[in-house]
């Protein structure tokens, strides 16, 4: 099995951009979708990016994901930093057991 | 739109049993795989178990095999979580999450949430 690393918490300004990584232990990045999660307090989960890339319909273009093989990690960036987009996010892929590997989130400061 | 509305958490004791349910609409339930993932509080997710689009396959989190068992009722477009043998790391918000396709990629949609408490 593998682990998802993210860092424990990122912070930036309004209308900044904000790279958060997700590193997987072993195994290629590429070999399986990674999924991003928005999670605000007292709220469920959102879907901000499925299958590395894509947008989910009603997530803003300010929300991408990308992997990148050669640190075997995903990320998600976010443009144009809004309060609103503070939150914790997970990332999440899944393993040849076909379960489901979350990262321990990562608390997104907006100030 | 995408509706999924969990339901059946509450207070139970250690050793019991709890059975959870989600309701789905919205969508054609029988063509996507759906999960139960849970948090307990002031912690991260932890995925616990699937089922794909026609039942046909289930897998579980190692922490709750051969504890919990996952079903669904196509014809009802409900989803369910048979939860025995209780304990108190089992405490936890459990949601319904929706897969992005018929098996076990990703999810797309996910319910509010219903929460279970173990203890005696």
């Amino acid at each position: 099995n593998f682990m998802l690393t993210q860092p424990h918490s990122v912070s930036e300004s309004p209308g900044k951009t904000v790279t958060i990584s997700c590193t997987r232990s072993s195994g290629s990045i590429a070999s399986n979708y990674v999924q991003w999660y928005q999670q605000r307090p007292g709220s469920s989960p959102t879907t901000m990016i499925y299958e590395d890339n894509q947008r989910p319909s009603g997530v803003p273009d300010r929300f991408s994901g990308s992997i990148d093989s050669s640190s075997n990690s995903a990320s998600l960036t976010i443009s144009g930093l809004k309060t609103e987009d503070e939150a914790d996010y997970y990332c999440q892929s899944y393993d040849s057991g076909n379960r489901w590997v979350f990262g321990a989130g990562t608390k997104l400061t907006v100030l | 739109q995408v509706q999924l509305v969990e339901s059946g958490g509450g207070v139970v004791q250690p050793g019991r049993s709890l059975r959870l349910s989600c309701a789905a609409s919205g969508f054609t339930f029988s063509s996507f795989g759906m999960h139960w993932v849970r948090q307990a509080p002031g912690r991260g997710l932890e995925w616990v178990a699937v089922i794909w689009y026609d039942g046909s396959n289930k897998y579980y989190a190692e922490s709750v095999k051969g504890r919990f068992t996952i079903a669904r009722d196509n014809s009802k477009n409900t989803l369910y979580l048979q939860m025995n043998s209780l304990r108190a790391e089992d405490t936890a918000l459990y949601y319904c999450a929706r897969d992005v396709g018929a098996t076990d990629i990703g999810g797309d949609y996910w319910g509010q949430g219903t929460l279970v408490t173990v203890s005696s």
